[in-house]
């Protein structure tokens, strides 16, 4: 199985501040294609994940500008540019190269 | 807007079937991948295995002994049974549709139900 795993596993910060996670994969998420298989997602207090990043740095759908994702291979990145208050959550990465399917252990974000 | 239910018992005994059903609505159920995924109180998302429309399954290898899925299209509906169950099978049961590429490369979950606990409890 793939290991994912993310840093760090808190991460507090002031609104209108960046923020960024770490994901690493136990092996290369990189397909010959040049596609990273990496999604991230956000799991709001009380709700069901929803996905932000997909193929490593494509935004899904409706997902603001302020996320973004970077990396290749078996490091990735996600990025907030100006933290709000509705961001508050745990945020994982998962692999979607190979199955099983695998998550990172999670992220949580919370504001100071 | 495609929309995902859950609904099964919340309560199931040591040793028994846990059995829960996904309904789709707003959306077909054709052509697409189906998945379930779980999370433990208080704890991370586990991935337990998705289902093509056609009844094509892939399972998690970790509890695949134990897993069964099925699909209804006829009635917008899939289904997950998970069997011999114990405490650590305690777990928000999250059903979710996967988007893929022609290829049936997965993608990512784009759409995921609200989620049913079940607690495995005598």
């Amino acid at each position: 199985d793939i290991v994912m795993t993310q840093s760090p596993l808190s991460l507090p910060v002031t609104p209108g501040e960046p923020a960024s996670i770490s994901c690493r994969s136990s092996q290369s998420l990189l397909q010959s294609n040049g596609d990273n298989y990496l999604d991230w997602y956000l799991q709001k207090p009380g709700q069901s994940p929803q996905v932000l990043i997909y193929f490593g740095s494509n935004r899904a759908s409706g997902v603001p500008d302020r996320f973004s994702g970077s990396g290749s291979g078996t490091d990735f990145t996600l990025k907030i540019s100006r933290v709000e208050a509705e961001d508050v959550g745990v945020y994982y990465c998962m692999q979607v190269l190979q199955t099983p399917i695998t998550f990172g252990q999670g992220t949580r974000l919370e504001i100071k | 807007q495609v929309r995902l239910q859950e609904s099964g018992p919340g309560l199931v005994k040591p040793s028994e079937t846990l059995s829960l059903t996904c309904t789709v609505s707003g959306g077909s159920i054709s052509n697409y991948y189906w998945s379930w995924i779980r999370q433990p109180p208080g704890k991370g998302l586990e991935w337990i295995g998705y289902l093509y429309y056609t009844g094509r399954t892939n399972y998690n290898p970790s509890l695949k002994s134990r897993v069964t899925m099925s699909i209804a299209t006829s009635r917008d509906q899939f289904s997950l049974e998970l069997s011999s169950v114990t405490a650590a099978d305690t777990a928000v049961y999250y059903c979710a549709r996967v988007l893929s590429t022609v290829t049936s490369q997965i993608l990512y979950f784009d759409s995921w139900g609200q989620g049913s606990l079940v607690t495995v409890s005598s």
